[in-house]
C-alpha cells in the first residue's frame, strides 16, 4: 500500500531534550516536506527536500533541523525542544512536477513541557 | 504570503451548495485544495495551474482566476461525507513550497 509513515504518532517530552521524528515514504517519491498545524493558522512548512542531500528551508525552520540521507526518509530533528514547538506535525511526499499532490503521513501529536 | 480563505466557517444542510475561495496578493503558480477531516491528515482533492489545466477528484470541481490570482472550490449537493476543513495550498515558483491559508470548516447537517 503506498503511504507515509511517520513515528512516534504521540510524544510528550521536556524542554531541551532531543527529539527526532522519522517519515518515510513507498511511492519513490522526489519531494518531502515537513509541516507543522496550529489553530487558526493552516498549515506551515517548515522545511522541504527535492531530492537526496537536497534540503531548503520553509517558512517556520527555527529550532529545527531535517536530513535526507535516503530517498525514501526525511526525519525531523528538534535539537533542544521548547514549549512554542507543541503542535501537530504532519510529513508529506510528492512527486513534484506541475502536478504534485502532496501525500500527507498520519501526523505526530507533540507536546513539550 | 499566507493566501486568505473565505469563508471562514460554513454550515449546511444536506443538499446544499457551498463555494470556498481562496486569494492570494501575489501572481499564482498553482493552487492545491485538501480536506482534513478530525484527528486525520489532509487529503488531496485538487490541482489548478496556472493556465487552465486541473487534476483532481470527479466529484469536485473549482475554478482559477488568473488574473484575481483567485481559485474557487464548489461544493454542490453536499454529503454528510463533505464535513471538515477545506485548505488552499499555493504555489508561487512550481518549486513544491507551498504555502496553506488558514482554512475553512465545513459542518453538513442532515
Amino acid at each position: 500500500e503506498a503511504q507515509v509513515t511517520q513515528n512516534p504518532r504521540y510524544l510528550i517530552t521536556v524542554t531541551g531534550k532531543k527529539l527526532t521524528v522519522t517519515c518515510s515514504q513507498n511511492m519513490n517519491h522526489e519531494y518531502m516536506s515537513w509541516y507543522r498545524q496550529d489553530p487558526g493558522l493552516g498549515l506551515r512548512q517548515i522545511y522541504y527536500s527535492m531530492n537526496v542531500e537536497v534540503t531548503d528551508k520553509g517558512d517556520v525552520p527555527e529550532g529545527y533541523k531535517v536530513s535526507r540521507k535516503e530517498k525514501r526518509n526525511f526525519p525531523l530533528i528538534l535539537e533542544s525542544p521548547s514549549p512554542n514547538q507543541t503542535s501537530l506535525y504532519f510529513c508529506a511526499s510528492s512527486n513534484g512536477g506541475d502536478y504534485n499532490e502532496q501525500f500527507f503521513g498520519p501526523g505526530t501529536r507533540l507536546t513539550v513541557l | 504570503q499566507q493566501p486568505v480563505q473565505s469563508p471562514q466557517a460554513v454550515i449546511l444542510r444536506e443538499g446544499e451548495d457551498a463555494v470556498i475561495n481562496c486569494s492570494s496578493s501575489k501572481a499564482l503558480y498553482s493552487v492545491h485544495w485538501y480536506r482534513q477531516k478530525h484527528g486525520e491528515a489532509p487529503v488531496f482533492l485538487m490541482i489548478l495551474l496556472k493556465g487552465g489545466e486541473q487534476k483532481g477528484h470527479e466529484k469536485i470541481s473549482a475554478s482559477f482566476n488568473e488574473k484575481k490570482q483567485q481559485s474557487s472550490l464548489y461544493l454542490t449537493a453536499s454529503q454528510l461525507s463533505y464535513s471538515g476543513t477545506y485548505f488552499c495550498g499555493t504555489e508561487y515558483g512550481g518549486y513544491n513550497k507551498l504555502i496553506f491559508g488558514a482554512g475553512t470548516r465545513l459542518a453538513v447537517h442532515p
